[in-house]
């Protein structure tokens, strides 16, 4: 079964910092790129970050550029995503999710986890 | 940056109708190897996103051929035929022309 499973999250404060993580079981993780998806509770979804196969090109939007970063351990069959400086409107669900194929770009995302939960709040 | 603008934002549909969801982009999807990177999502009630269809109108594995998808450049719609009570929750397009975006989403319940 193709399987995603996001962790790391939680409450902190605006200015702090938290890791997420997403295990993958399933599939070849070094076959695909993966990529962070968030949601607001009762809101749209916003694309964060997408990393291809082996880590070595990662792409963010411009919300989140040069405070998260996104990053890949194949042989942990693991992503991470790193996120510094949080503000309130980064609060939400994070979905890890794959890529339809190597590259982070021009794809789908075609499997996606049950998402983490981040709350930015003094 | 690719801002996606859907159509309506809800709508109540009788089992057994149509209903078509149009999605409209701010820059042409089509890129120079002549694929548009448009796609439409389902999330379901409680669920994670499932995809649906992948560039305009290719049907994911596994998706009832009710749903259909069309459009060109900036312009866009996802069909649903012969709609079911499974097929409520909200539907986003999403673009991967430039980076990713998404649209709002539209929200389909049942009469």
């Amino acid at each position: 079964e193709l399987k995603l499973v996001e962790s790391g999250g939680g409450l902190v404060q605006p200015g702090g910092s938290l890791r997420l993580s997403c295990a993958v079981t399933g599939f070849s993780i070094d076959d695909f790129a993966m990529h962070w998806v968030r949601q607001v509770p009762g809101k749209g979804l916003e694309w964060v970050s997408g990393i291809n196969w082996n880590g070595g090109t990662i792409a963010y939007a411009d919300s989140v550029k040069g405070r998260f970063t996104t990053s890949r351990d194949n042989a942990k069959y693991s992503l991470y995503l790193q996120m510094n400086s949080l503000r309130v409107e980064d609060m939400g669900l994070y979905y890890c999710a794959r890529g339809g194929w190597p590259n982070w770009q021009y794809h789908y995302m075609d499997v996606w986890g049950k998402g983490t939960t981040v709350i930015v709040s003094s | 940056e690719i801002v996606m603008t859907q159509t309506p934002l809800s709508l109540s549909v009788t089992p057994g109708q149509s209903a078509s969801i149009s999605c409209k982009t701010t820059q042409s999807l089509l890129h120079s190897d002549g694929k548009s990177y448009l796609y439409w999502y389902l999330q379901k009630p409680g669920q994670s996103p499932q995809l649906l269809i992948y560039e305009v109108s290719n049907r994911f594995s596994g998706v009832p051929d009710r749903f259909s998808g069309s459009g060109s450049g900036t312009d866009f719609t996802l069909k649903i035929s012969r709609v079911e009570a499974e097929d409520v929750g909200v539907y986003y397009c999403m673009q991967s022309r430039q980076l990713y975006s998404f649209g709002q989403g539209t929200k389909l319940d049942i009469k």
